[in-house]
């Protein structure tokens, strides 16, 4: 069964910054789209950012309302991506989902980590 | 507000069709395949549908999705109790060079 595993969430104060990471046990992620999804406690799902495949050179982009202050990035090496979240507002607490595409051509997310839960609070 | 629109909710009782709407642009659901999921409390999301109308290996039958136009619609025949959730259509969109959610529809079995 592929598992799809996110760590790093917790408390953190406003301005403040966290670091997400996302690997997997049976996936090669490097040949893979790999997407961060967020949730709001109550709320929709939203799409926070994603970096591209090996084959199209790890390309990140990301949604407007993070744009400057999160980024996406791997670690070919330990077969990880991360999402790097800086500038920390109260309305970025949500749970973070690791999410993996199937086809690249769009929102297909075939595997899902449990996600991580980020809380920004004083 | 999100791009796409679905109803807030769903109902039906055991054993009956329930459809879900969920309708966009011409620069979303006009022009991209639709993904739709379905979400469990305290739970991730798990893919149902994808490029419109096929299903994931391990999805029932009872689940499809239709488009026309710049609507979608997932439907569910044979309702259960266990059917019920949140449901979320997903599309790319081009002016927003990103995907979007709907804001879901949370189904209930009566």
């Amino acid at each position: 069964e592929v598992q799809v595993v996110e760590s790093g969430g917790g408390l953190v104060q406003p301005g403040g910054s966290l670091r997400l990471s996302c690997v997997s046990s049976r996936l090669t992620l490097n040949n893979y789209y790999v997407n961060w999804v967020r949730q709001a406690p109550g709320k929709g799902l939203e799409w926070v950012g994603r970096t591209k495949n090996k084959e199209v050179g790890y390309t990140t982009e990301n949604a407007a309302s993070v744009k400057g202050r999160f980024a996406v990035s791997r670690d070919e090496s330990k077969n990880s991506v991360f999402l790097q979240m800086n500038s920390l507002k109260t309305e970025d607490t949500a749970v973070y989902y690791c999410a993996i595409e199937g086809s690249s051509s769009g929102p297909d997310f075939i595997y899902w980590g449990q996600g991580s839960l980020v809380t920004v609070s004083s | 507000q999100s791009v796409l629109t679905q109803p807030p909710s769903a109902s039906a009782t055991p054993g009956q069709r329930v459809t879900i709407s969920c309708s966009g642009g011409s620069s979303n659901i006009g022009s991209n395949y639709v993904h739709w999921y379905q979400q469990f409390p305290g739970t991730a999301p798990k893919l149902l549908i994808h490029s419109n109308n096929q299903r994931p290996s391990g999805v029932p039958d009872r689940f499809s999705g239709s488009k026309s136009g710049t609507s979608v619609s997932l439907a569910i025949s044979g309702l259960r109790s266990d059917d019920e959730a949140d449901y979320y259509c997903a599309v790319w969109d081009d002016s927003l060079s990103g995907p979007v959610f709907g804001g879901g529809t949370k189904l209930t079995v009566l």
